[in-house]
C-alpha cells in the first residue's frame, strides 16, 4: 500500500541525546514537511524540503536539522539544542510538480518523543 | 501574518446534534481552506477543503461555510456521531501546498 511510514512510534530519550526520526513514502511525492504537534498548539512547521537536495526552516527550526538525500526520505534529527523536545511529530508529504493546490498533505502516524 | 485562530478548543455535543467549529485567518493570499480530522494515535487526515470563491461545500454531514469579506470560515457536522468524535484542524494554504494549521478543536460526541 502507498502511503507514509514513521518509526518509532514512541521513543524515549535521555537530556542530552540526539534522536533521529524516520520518514519514508512510497507515493512518489516531491514534497515533504516535518510538523510538532502539541497539545493546543496545533501543527507547527519544523522543516520542508521541496526537491531532493534541498531543505527549508519553517517556523520552529530551531533545535532540528535534516537532510534529504533521496525523494522517498526525509529523516528528522532532535539535537540537544532543541529544549522542549517532549512532542508528538508528524511527516507529511504532497505532490508539487504540476499538480494543482488541493491543500491536502498527507501524513503519517507521527512519532511521540518523550524526554526523560 | 501567517496565522489562523480556531475555536473552541475543546466541544461536548450529543448523538444527533450539530457540531460547529469556527475560524478566523488574516492573511488575504491564503489560497484554499482545508479541514483536517485527526483520531487519537494517529496522523491527521483531510475531511473537506474549499476555494475562497465559493461560499459553502457540502459532502454527506459535513459542511465549510466561507465568509470572505469577514475573513472566517467555519465546519459543521450535521446528525453529530460517537465516531466522529476526534480532533479537528482548520488550516489555510499558501504558495503551493504550504500550510498553516488553526490550534485544533478536540470534539467528543456524547452517546
Amino acid at each position: 500500500d502507498g502511503g507514509i511510514t514513521q518509526s518509532p512510534k514512541y521513543l524515549f530519550r535521555k537530556e542530552g541525546q540526539n534522536v533521529t526520526l524516520s520518514c519514508e513514502q512510497n507515493l512518489n511525492h516531491d514534497a515533504m514537511y516535518w510538523y510538532r504537534q502539541d497539545p493546543g498548539q496545533g501543527l507547527r512547521l519544523i522543516y520542508y524540503s521541496q526537491i531532493v537536495n534541498d531543505f527549508q526552516k519553517g517556523d520552529i527550526a530551531e533545535g532540528y536539522s535534516v537532510s534529504r538525500e533521496k525523494k522517498e526520505s526525509f529523516p528528522l534529527t532532535v539535537t540537544s539544542a532543541q529544549k522542549n523536545p517532549t512532542a508528538f511529530y508528524l511527516c507529511a508529504s504532497t505532490p508539487v510538480v504540476g499538480t494543482p493546490n488541493t491543500g491536502e498533505l498527507f501524513f503519517g502516524e507521527g512519532s511521540r518523543l518523550t524526554v526523560l | 501574518q501567517q496565522q489562523v485562530k480556531q475555536s473552541p478548543q475543546s466541544l461536548i455535543v450529543q448523538k444527533g446534534g450539530i457540531s460547529i467549529i469556527n475560524c478566523a485567518y488574516e492573511n488575504t493570499a491564503f489560497d484554499y481552506f482545508p479541514w483536517y480530522q485527526q483520531f487519537p494515535g494517529k496522523g491527521p487526515a483531510l475531511l473537506i477543503a474549499i476555494r475562497p470563491d465559493v461560499s459553502e461545500k457540502k459532502e454527506g454531514r459535513f459542511t465549510i461555510s466561507f465568509n470572505k469579506s469577514a475573513k472566517q470560515f467555519s465546519l459543521h457536522i450535521m446528525d453529530s456521531q460517537p465516531g466522529d468524535s476526534a480532533t479537528y484542524f482548520c488550516a489555510a494554504s499558501w504558495a503551493g501546498n504550504m500550510l498553516t494549521f488553526g490550534g485544533g478543536t478536540r470534539l467528543m460526541v456524547k452517546p
